[in-house]
């Protein structure tokens, strides 16, 4: 498709255990950002891609949480050992990185719900 | 460091009053700013940027330099603006990144 997808769109995962949420962006788009979003707050930053490399994983909230992103496309957002508080809607975004003005384009979230 | 803030989490306002949703950023380069917006159950997209100078859903914003702000406007609000909307801005390290602020949620009341 043209836009952003992500995948699973809703996640029920077992407190402890490990989850991966993975987003495949819009081609061509260079630069990836993974974001939460807990419930009734604002957008939370965790990493940014510039191709393969994470120039910026300042939003990582633990080192239970990684990132990777292959062939400057797919990228998997890897939760070890959940705890309840990681219950959220995780958005992917994708955005052209050398040109001026462009927006970042959302995929529509993976829910997250860790019991 | 490079922020945005949004000052007001909730914004509650009647139908056909107008609305200001504030945003002041923090950047010393020339600021590329955005506003995006979330309605129910959708995902979030980019309602305007300033560089276009533009009106969408009749809403503006613009861009005050010496005051640090991008606060959106819209005279006469209607129920169907109800939503979630980010400021944003966009800044090149290594690569253009977007920094959101945290959103502020309006509510439009009939």
């Amino acid at each position: 498709g043209a836009g952003v997808s992500q995948s699973p769109s809703n996640k029920v995962t077992e407190k402890g255990k490990d989850v991966e949420l993975r987003c495949d962006p819009i081609s061509g788009h260079t630069a990836l950002y993974w974001y939460r979003q807990s419930l009734g707050q604002g957008l939370e930053f965790l990493i940014y891609f510039q191709g393969n490399s994470a120039p910026d994983k300042s939003g990582l909230p633990s080192d239970r949480f990684s990132a990777e992103r292959t062939g400057g496309s797919v990228s998997t957002l890897t939760i070890q050992r959940t705890q309840q508080e990681d219950s959220a809607v995780y958005l992917c975004a994708s955005s052209l990185s050398g040109t001026e003005n462009t927006e970042a384009f959302f995929g529509q979230g993976t829910r997250l719900t860790v019991v | 460091a490079q922020r945005v803030t949004q000052p007001e989490k909730l914004l509650s306002v009647f139908k056909g009053a107008p609305v200001e949703l504030k945003c002041n950023y923090s950047y010393s380069g020339s600021p590329e700013l955005f506003w995006y917006v979330q309605y129910s159950r959708q995902r979030l997209q980019l309602l305007l940027r300033h560089i276009s100078r533009e009106s969408i859903k009749g809403f503006t914003a613009d861009l005050n330099k010496g005051e640090t702000s991008f606060h959106l406007k819209k005279p006469f609000a209607q129920e169907e603006d109800s939503a979630m909307y980010y400021c944003a801005l966009r800044r090149y390290t290594g690569g253009f990144k977007t920094i959101f602020g945290a959103g502020t949620r309006l509510f439009v009341k009939a």
